[in-house]
């Protein structure tokens, strides 16, 4: 089955750096691949996603860049606040799938003054 | 905003003991997703569902059932609970326009059982 794989488990930046989270899977057929956020005690919410019909999506500070080929994935924060500390999930599910998604493990950003 | 609710938000149980987990969706979202959450394994799915009276076993359901007894409720059911299953559980909830789409999570359950 899918296996997707998030390289950086913590990741400091400065205030006002980019943050780059890089996430890799195995499964071909994964088409759709969204990025969610988990703030301190918090569940999680969705920040932004991407499809494989487009390589580059971008939401305000959130960059999303998708590579079919090297199958990675990968969620740049642009100007990064305070307030971005938190953990972040990538996952990627087939369209015809149900929905079911795989998860990666997880990186925890901080950002510090 | 997605309204995805579940009880308890904590709970100790014994081991061998029955656990029942709760979640409620009023978004009509047919989709719905029980997950847990282990460090250094993100969020693994357990059971999932298609809509009322469907289950189907996501990718680590041994030692777990589930029921949807309705379009809003979907429940998590630990028969015989283990100490190994002391996790946090994150219900969800999605439309499926077979396309991926986003899920709303709820604020999750802590389960420890002793």
């Amino acid at each position: 089955g899918e296996k997707v794989e998030q390289h950086e488990s913590t990741l400091s930046v400065r205030e006002g750096d980019s943050a780059v989270i890089n996430c890799t899977y195995t499964d071909t057929a994964s088409s759709y691949f969204p990025w969610y956020k988990q703030e301190a005690g918090k569940s999680l919410h969705f920040v932004i996603d991407i499809r494989s019909n487009v390589d580059r999506k971008q939401s305000q500070r959130l960059i999303v860049l998708l590579d079919k080929k090297a199958k990675r994935f990968s969620l740049h924060i642009t100007a990064t606040q305070p307030e971005d500390s938190a953990i972040y999930f990538c996952a990627a599910s087939r369209a015809s799938s149900g929905q079911k998604l795989v998860f990666g493990q997880g990186t925890i950003l901080k950002v510090y003054l | 905003e997605a309204a995805v609710t579940q009880s308890p938000r904590n709970k100790v149980a014994v081991t061998g003991g029955k656990v029942t987990l709760s979640c409620n969706q009023t978004n009509n979202h047919n989709n719905m997703y029980w997950y847990r959450q282990d460090t250094g394994h993100g969020l693994r799915l357990i059971h999932y569902s298609y809509g009322a009276g469907s289950t189907e076993k996501g990718d680590i359901p041994d030692g777990y059932k589930a029921s949807r007894p309705s379009q809003e409720n979907f429940s998590l059911i630990l028969e015989l609970a283990t100490p190994s299953q002391t996790s946090v559980y994150f219900c969800a909830s999605g439309v499926d326009r077979g396309r991926g789409d986003t899920q709303y999570f709820g604020p999750g359950t802590r389960l420890l059982v002793l």
